[in-house]
């Protein structure tokens, strides 16, 4: 079966650097998402890895490893305003993402 | 560019009665789809379309029906309400089959609850 996995929730403080994991299992795979979901709000593009490695946005970085099945999200200089929920998705062979559950993470200051 | 947008935002139903849920998109996106969002499970994909006049179902098809009778909408149906579809709807355009950077672009949702 098609299964995407990470954590519920996790917690960090202002200013620091979080890392949320995701491993995956899809029939084929054409690439890794991650969207941010404030509450009660639609998600959001975060970032697309499709290739082994780290990319960079800003604040924002995406590493993925198709051997180990495993991304994750990293946040550098947290603020108060990266208090969502971060979807990790798979794009299988039929190009339909597969969504993980979400994990809602928690900034204080 | 509004993006894509969602009418109605929130909706509260008796069983057994039956609604439509549009969704329209200014971006002249090709790929449409419908997901609803439980509490603690991913988004789970409805329907969804390849382009005007297709239609093709997702992995919770059952009691929903869709129609793509213009590029820019996409209507999601309830026949017959039940308390298992009280969810937050979400409707999503992409320009292609969703790799690279044709990402999916999320409506606002809709609320809708069952009694």
């Amino acid at each position: 079966g098609q299964n995407i996995d990470q954590p519920t929730e996790m917690t960090a403080t202002e200013g620091a650097i979080v890392q949320i994991n995701c491993t995956y299992q899809t029939s084929g795979f054409n690439g890794l998402f991650w969207y941010q979901q404030h509450a009660g709000e639609a998600p959001t593009f975060l970032s697309y890895n499709v290739l082994d490695g780290l990319e960079e946005k800003g604040r924002f970085s995406s590493f993925l490893s198709r051997s180990k099945g495993y991304s994750y999200l990293l946040l550098k200089e947290l603020q108060m305003k990266d208090s969502a929920s971060y979807l990790c998705a798979g794009l299988d062979s039929n190009y339909q993402l597969i969504w993980g559950a979400g994990t809602k993470l928690i900034i204080k200051p | 560019n509004a993006g894509v947008t969602q009418t109605p935002k929130f909706r509260v139903l008796k069983t057994g009665q039956s609604m439509t849920l549009l969704c329209a998109q200014d971006m002249n996106h090709e790929y449409m789809y419908w997901y609803r969002q439980d509490p603690g499970m991913g988004l789970r994909l409805i329907h969804y379309s390849v382009g005007e006049g297709t239609t093709a179902k997702g992995e919770v098809p059952d009691g929903y029906n869709v129609s793509r009778l213009k590029k820019q909408n996409f209507l999601l149906g309830l026949e017959s309400a039940a308390p298992s579809q009280t969810s937050v709807y979400f409707c999503a355009s992409s320009e292609a089959e969703g790799g690279g950077t044709d990402t999916q672009y999320f409506g606002p949702g809709t609320r809708l609850t069952v009694l």
